[in-house]
């Protein structure tokens, strides 16, 4: 089972809204990420987490707050979010952290639109 | 830092023709190297990749070879169906941090 589950697939949220992505996988990555996708755009990378700790933060704004639970499980905590941050959120997981050999998994993504 | 320039789209073909979608990086280090491919409305989905320099990555008629004289990563397949139709995306990958290119449109017309 190679599969990275997202929920929710849609999401509408206005500027002083508090909503959260998650992001779940059980095929026993210990490395997950999120990455921001804007239309017609690839991917970017905002977070990595590595054995459930934060490894990597690509200087993404405070509002957005990354979680991980456990080592199944990632969450994207938004609040005060601005039209401009709506996009499609990709979750994703790999087997080994810190190789850059590994492939990563990626989950359907949560669309969001922020009023 | 790590970087991928890949060929700009869209590119059109008709059925059975011949695709190649070129991707060159620059890197410090010795990135693995990917190309994942993205359907509508859908994530991205790894198609085939390599780990060092003269590997060949394949996959569903689809190939490349890591080339690091040339710091590239061509994507290739002999002959492309209606069912290819996607955006496809060359990545490097160093140390966790994926880079992507900009993406490149594939429409196959029957």
């Amino acid at each position: 089972d190679t599969e990275v589950t997202q929920t929710p697939k849609h999401l509408v949220m206005g500027m002083t809204n508090k909503k959260s992505l998650k992001c779940e996988q059980h095929m026993g990555h210990r490395a997950m990420y999120w990455y921001k996708q804007k239309a017609k755009k690839p991917p970017e990378l905002m977070f990595v987490y590595s054995y459930e700790k934060l490894s990597i933060n690509e200087s993404v704004p405070s509002r957005f707050s990354p979680e991980c639970p456990n080592s199944s499980l990632l969450n994207l905590h938004l609040h005060a979010l601005q039209p401009e941050d709506s996009a499609l959120y990709l979750c994703a997981s790999s087997q080994f952290p810190g190789g850059g050999t590994d492939t990563q998994y990626f989950g359907p993504g949560t669309r969001l639109t922020v009023l | 830092g790590n970087s991928v320039t890949q060929m700009e789209g869209p590119v059109t073909l008709s059925e059975e023709a011949f695709l190649t979608i070129n991707c060159t990086y620059t890197a410090t280090g010795y990135p693995s190297l990917f190309w994942y491919v993205q359907y509508p409305g859908e994530g991205l989905q790894l198609l085939l990749k390599a780990t060092k320099a003269d590997d060949k990555g394949s996959n569903k008629g689809f190939e490349a070879t890591y080339r690091k004289e040339t710091t590239s990563f061509h994507l290739e397949k002999g002959s492309v169906q209606v069912s290819d139709s996607a955006v496809y995306f060359c990545a490097l990958s160093e140390y966790d941090d994926m880079r992507f290119g900009a993406g490149t449109r594939l429409t196959v017309k029957p």
